[in-house]
Protein backbone atom coordinates (compact mmCIF):
# COMPACT_ATOMS: atom_id res chain seq x y z
CA UNK A 1 0.00 0.00 0.00
CA UNK A 2 1.69 3.39 -0.74
CA UNK A 3 2.52 4.69 2.45
CA UNK A 4 3.92 8.67 3.31
CA UNK A 5 6.50 8.48 6.50
CA UNK A 6 7.35 12.18 8.32
CA UNK A 7 9.12 10.81 11.13
CA UNK A 8 9.57 13.66 13.22
CA UNK A 9 6.38 14.53 14.88
CA UNK A 10 8.12 17.87 15.88
CA UNK A 11 10.98 19.90 14.88
CA UNK A 12 12.26 22.62 16.50
CA UNK A 13 15.19 25.24 15.33
CA UNK A 14 16.26 28.49 16.27
CA UNK A 15 15.86 31.44 13.86
CA UNK A 16 18.61 31.78 11.21
CA UNK A 17 19.47 27.74 11.15
CA UNK A 18 18.98 25.54 8.75
CA UNK A 19 16.02 23.32 8.48
CA UNK A 20 15.11 19.97 6.67
CA UNK A 21 12.02 18.15 7.35
CA UNK A 22 11.92 14.80 6.44
CA UNK A 23 9.23 12.80 3.99
CA UNK A 24 9.90 9.32 2.63
CA UNK A 25 7.23 7.23 0.83
CA UNK A 26 6.50 4.09 -0.47
CA UNK A 27 5.02 3.52 -3.99
CA UNK A 28 5.80 1.08 -6.96
CA UNK A 29 4.65 3.60 -9.72
CA UNK A 30 5.54 7.29 -10.70
CA UNK A 31 4.17 9.23 -7.66
CA UNK A 32 3.40 13.23 -7.81
CA UNK A 33 4.87 14.63 -4.71
CA UNK A 34 3.68 17.88 -2.46
CA UNK A 35 4.13 19.65 0.62
CA UNK A 36 1.03 21.59 2.23
CA UNK A 37 1.24 23.65 5.19
CA UNK A 38 -0.93 24.87 7.99
CA UNK A 39 -0.30 27.79 9.87
CA UNK A 40 -1.79 28.13 13.37
CA UNK A 41 -5.63 29.03 12.56
CA UNK A 42 -5.41 29.05 9.32
CA UNK A 43 -6.60 25.84 6.61
CA UNK A 44 -4.43 23.52 4.81
CA UNK A 45 -2.59 25.02 1.90
CA UNK A 46 -0.60 23.69 -0.56
CA UNK A 47 3.21 24.92 -0.48
CA UNK A 48 5.02 23.52 -2.97
CA UNK A 49 4.78 20.60 -5.80
CA UNK A 50 7.60 18.31 -7.14
CA UNK A 51 6.47 18.73 -10.50
CA UNK A 52 6.78 22.58 -10.22
CA UNK A 53 10.40 22.94 -9.10
CA UNK A 54 9.46 25.79 -7.39
CA UNK A 55 11.05 27.88 -4.36
CA UNK A 56 8.28 28.85 -1.95
CA UNK A 57 8.77 31.22 0.55
CA UNK A 58 12.37 29.88 0.59
CA UNK A 59 11.43 26.11 0.55
CA UNK A 60 12.69 23.53 -1.71
CA UNK A 61 12.24 20.17 -2.08
CA UNK A 62 13.49 17.32 -4.45
CA UNK A 63 12.09 14.47 -5.54
CA UNK A 64 14.93 11.44 -5.01
CA UNK A 65 13.36 8.45 -6.36
CA UNK A 66 16.18 6.18 -5.12
CA UNK A 67 15.94 6.92 -2.35
CA UNK A 68 12.19 7.70 -2.14
CA UNK A 69 12.41 10.46 -0.50
CA UNK A 70 11.35 14.35 -1.00
CA UNK A 71 12.90 16.26 1.71
CA UNK A 72 11.42 19.73 2.40
CA UNK A 73 14.62 22.44 3.15
CA UNK A 74 15.42 26.02 3.99
CA UNK A 75 18.79 27.18 3.89
CA UNK A 76 17.32 30.19 7.12
CA UNK A 77 14.57 29.39 9.11
CA UNK A 78 12.43 32.38 10.13
CA UNK A 79 9.76 32.65 12.95
CA UNK A 80 6.68 32.82 10.53
CA UNK A 81 7.81 29.57 9.14
CA UNK A 82 6.52 27.76 12.06
CA UNK A 83 3.88 25.84 11.52
CA UNK A 84 2.14 22.16 10.64
CA UNK A 85 3.50 20.37 7.51
CA UNK A 86 2.49 17.75 5.36
CA UNK A 87 3.79 15.66 3.00
CA UNK A 88 1.64 13.98 0.62
CA UNK A 89 1.77 11.43 -2.17
CA UNK A 90 -0.86 11.65 -5.42
CA UNK A 91 -0.93 8.11 -7.17
CA UNK A 92 -0.75 8.72 -10.90
CA UNK A 93 -3.51 6.90 -12.28
CA UNK A 94 -5.61 8.42 -9.75
CA UNK A 95 -7.16 12.49 -9.70
CA UNK A 96 -7.67 14.07 -6.47
CA UNK A 97 -6.60 11.28 -3.87
CA UNK A 98 -3.79 12.30 -1.83
CA UNK A 99 -1.96 10.05 0.46
CA UNK A 100 -0.66 12.22 3.94
CA UNK A 101 2.08 11.73 5.90
CA UNK A 102 1.23 12.33 9.76
CA UNK A 103 2.61 15.75 9.82
CA UNK A 104 6.02 17.04 11.47
CA UNK A 105 5.92 20.75 13.52
CA UNK A 106 8.38 22.63 13.12
CA UNK A 107 8.88 25.37 15.47
CA UNK A 108 11.80 28.17 15.16
CA UNK A 109 13.01 29.56 17.86
CA UNK A 110 14.00 33.13 18.49
CA UNK B 1 -13.27 34.98 -3.81
CA UNK B 2 -14.50 33.46 0.14
CA UNK B 3 -12.25 30.07 -1.57
CA UNK B 4 -13.53 26.64 -0.19
CA UNK B 5 -16.50 26.58 2.18
CA UNK B 6 -17.58 24.10 4.92
CA UNK B 7 -20.92 24.05 7.12
CA UNK B 8 -21.20 23.60 10.51
CA UNK B 9 -17.71 24.04 11.52
CA UNK B 10 -18.55 22.18 14.69
CA UNK B 11 -20.75 19.96 15.27
CA UNK B 12 -21.78 17.29 18.61
CA UNK B 13 -24.00 13.65 17.88
CA UNK B 14 -24.59 11.15 19.49
CA UNK B 15 -23.91 7.36 18.30
CA UNK B 16 -26.32 5.93 16.04
CA UNK B 17 -27.03 9.31 14.88
CA UNK B 18 -26.78 10.47 11.15
CA UNK B 19 -24.98 13.02 9.87
CA UNK B 20 -24.35 15.86 7.14
CA UNK B 21 -21.51 17.86 6.54
CA UNK B 22 -21.84 20.80 3.50
CA UNK B 23 -19.31 22.18 0.84
CA UNK B 24 -18.90 25.03 -1.03
CA UNK B 25 -16.06 24.90 -3.80
CA UNK B 26 -13.58 27.36 -4.57
CA UNK B 27 -15.10 29.32 -7.36
CA UNK B 28 -14.05 28.03 -10.82
CA UNK B 29 -13.93 24.58 -9.19
CA UNK B 30 -16.05 21.87 -10.17
CA UNK B 31 -14.36 18.94 -8.14
CA UNK B 32 -15.13 18.14 -4.79
CA UNK B 33 -12.88 15.68 -2.85
CA UNK B 34 -13.64 14.96 1.23
CA UNK B 35 -10.99 13.82 3.59
CA UNK B 36 -10.86 12.79 7.25
CA UNK B 37 -8.43 14.16 9.98
CA UNK B 38 -8.28 12.07 12.97
CA UNK B 39 -6.28 14.11 15.48
CA UNK B 40 -2.66 13.57 15.28
CA UNK B 41 -2.88 12.45 12.32
CA UNK B 42 -2.87 13.36 8.29
CA UNK B 43 -6.28 13.98 6.39
CA UNK B 44 -7.52 10.42 4.89
CA UNK B 45 -9.06 10.49 1.31
CA UNK B 46 -12.62 9.56 1.70
CA UNK B 47 -14.03 10.27 -1.55
CA UNK B 48 -14.23 12.20 -4.88
CA UNK B 49 -17.24 14.23 -6.38
CA UNK B 50 -16.94 14.74 -10.16
CA UNK B 51 -20.28 15.79 -12.74
CA UNK B 52 -22.19 14.54 -9.76
CA UNK B 53 -20.82 11.62 -9.38
CA UNK B 54 -18.58 9.31 -6.77
CA UNK B 55 -14.96 9.14 -9.14
CA UNK B 56 -12.77 7.40 -6.52
CA UNK B 57 -13.38 6.39 -2.83
CA UNK B 58 -11.12 5.90 -0.11
CA UNK B 59 -11.10 2.77 2.13
CA UNK B 60 -13.98 4.12 4.18
CA UNK B 61 -17.21 2.10 4.76
CA UNK B 62 -20.85 2.25 2.94
CA UNK B 63 -22.03 4.18 6.06
CA UNK B 64 -19.85 7.41 3.97
CA UNK B 65 -21.60 8.41 1.24
CA UNK B 66 -21.71 11.87 -0.28
CA UNK B 67 -23.53 14.13 -3.06
CA UNK B 68 -22.81 16.46 -5.06
CA UNK B 69 -25.24 19.20 -7.06
CA UNK B 70 -25.45 20.73 -9.99
CA UNK B 71 -23.28 24.05 -8.61
CA UNK B 72 -20.50 21.81 -7.47
CA UNK B 73 -21.72 22.17 -4.31
CA UNK B 74 -21.18 18.80 -2.13
CA UNK B 75 -22.44 16.98 1.01
CA UNK B 76 -21.05 14.35 3.06
CA UNK B 77 -23.05 12.48 5.14
CA UNK B 78 -22.48 9.44 7.96
CA UNK B 79 -24.73 7.15 9.18
CA UNK B 80 -25.25 4.93 12.35
CA UNK B 81 -22.23 7.31 13.36
CA UNK B 82 -19.31 5.56 15.81
CA UNK B 83 -17.39 7.10 18.88
CA UNK B 84 -14.64 6.39 16.18
CA UNK B 85 -16.08 9.26 13.67
CA UNK B 86 -15.14 11.95 15.64
CA UNK B 87 -12.75 13.62 13.87
CA UNK B 88 -12.05 17.07 11.32
CA UNK B 89 -13.79 16.61 8.16
CA UNK B 90 -12.07 18.50 5.35
CA UNK B 91 -13.36 19.26 2.00
CA UNK B 92 -10.81 19.97 -1.07
CA UNK B 93 -12.35 21.23 -3.98
CA UNK B 94 -9.81 21.61 -7.74
CA UNK B 95 -10.63 22.58 -11.36
CA UNK B 96 -10.61 18.72 -12.73
CA UNK B 97 -8.19 15.84 -11.83
CA UNK B 98 -4.46 16.79 -11.30
CA UNK B 99 -5.14 20.49 -10.57
CA UNK B 100 -3.90 21.61 -6.90
CA UNK B 101 -6.21 21.04 -4.08
CA UNK B 102 -7.63 23.67 -2.44
CA UNK B 103 -8.96 22.96 1.34
CA UNK B 104 -11.52 24.47 3.32
CA UNK B 105 -11.32 24.85 7.07
CA UNK B 106 -13.09 21.69 7.98
CA UNK B 107 -15.74 20.79 10.02
CA UNK B 108 -14.82 19.67 13.53
CA UNK B 109 -17.40 16.58 14.35
CA UNK B 110 -17.33 15.06 17.86
CA UNK B 111 -19.70 11.64 18.85
CA UNK B 112 -20.75 10.93 22.37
Amino acid sequence: AQRVTQPEKLLSVFKGAPVELKCNYSYSGSPELFWYVQYSRQRLQLLLRHISRESIKGFTADLNKGETSFHLKKPFAQEEDSAMYYCALRESEYGNKLVFGAGTILRVKS
Amino acid sequence: DAGVTQSPTHLIKTRGQQVTLRCSPKSGHDTVSWYQQALGQGPQFIFQYYEEEERQRGNFPDRFSGHQFPNYSSELNVNALLLGDSALYLCASSSGNYSPLHFGNGTRLTVT
